[in-house]
């Protein structure tokens, strides 16, 4: 039972283009959501985060927009960089005390030069 | 500021042996996670500390698996016996609290293999 999907497993972007990658969810209890960035043979690390008052949150050239009612968010990379290839995590976690992450599969974006 | 510690990187053993993992979380961080990626998949989450008490170890199959934050420092993450789809990469992270506006940061995991 997979709460939070990413249904595309690769992507393929022009360097200097925008990228985007997209996650569903379908527990409506989550109320935060972050993008993890992993690399080959690291752990992941946190990327940006949103939380569930707020439609859209931006860092830099990172933008993560929240559709709640379509249990949907999507991550834009602007201008996308060589640096960006990588595999990206959707996460959610709940409301509680426990926050422990709930992941997608993944999504590896490849920057072609 | 050192990042979270994890050893061995790697291990291979024969189903039906043992084998602990250990992480050292960033110093100060009370909340220490355990998570399981198995190959193609999310990282999966066995089991969360804080500080040396247990907050959720809902999907951590208890009948093989255990782990433990004795001092409320480091921890170590067992399997006994393990079998072949235990195969996966064990990631620790840590963060600074129990709240989900925390970052959690990772180590850079243990990947078994199980043959």
């Amino acid at each position: 039972d997979q709460q939070v999907k990413q249904n595309s497993p690769s992507l393929s972007v022009q360097e200097g283009r925008i990228s985007i990658l997209n996650c569903d969810y379908t527990n409506s209890m989550f109320d935060y959501f972050l993008w993890y960035k992993k690399y080959p043979a690291e752990g992941p690390t946190f990327l940006i985060s949103i939380s569930s008052i707020k439609d859209k949150n931006e860092d830099g050239r990172f933008t993560v927009f929240l559709n709640k009612s379509a249990k949907h968010l999507s991550l834009h990379i602007v201008p996308s960089q060589p640096g960006d290839s990588a595999v990206y995590f959707c996460a959610a976690s709940g409301g509680g005390g426990a926050d422990g992450l709930t992941f997608g599969k993944g999504t590896h974006l490849i920057i072609q030069p | 500021e050192a990042g979270v510690a994890q050893s061995p990187r790697y291990k291979i053993i024969e189903k039906r042996q043992s084998v602990a993992f250990w992480c050292n979380p960033i110093s100060g961080h009370a909340t220490l996670y355990w998570y399981q990626q198995i190959l193609g998949q999310g990282p999966k989450l066995l089991i969360q500390f804080q500080n040396n008490g247990v907050v959720d170890d809902s999907q951590l199959p208890k009948d093989r698996f255990s782990a433990e934050r004795l001092k409320g420092v480091d921890s170590t993450l067992k399997i006994q016996p393990a079998k072949l789809e235990d195969s996966a990469v064990y990631l620790c992270a840590s963060s600074q609290d129990i709240s989900p506006y925390n970052e959690q940061f990772f180590g850079p995991g243990t990947r078994l293999t199980v043959l």
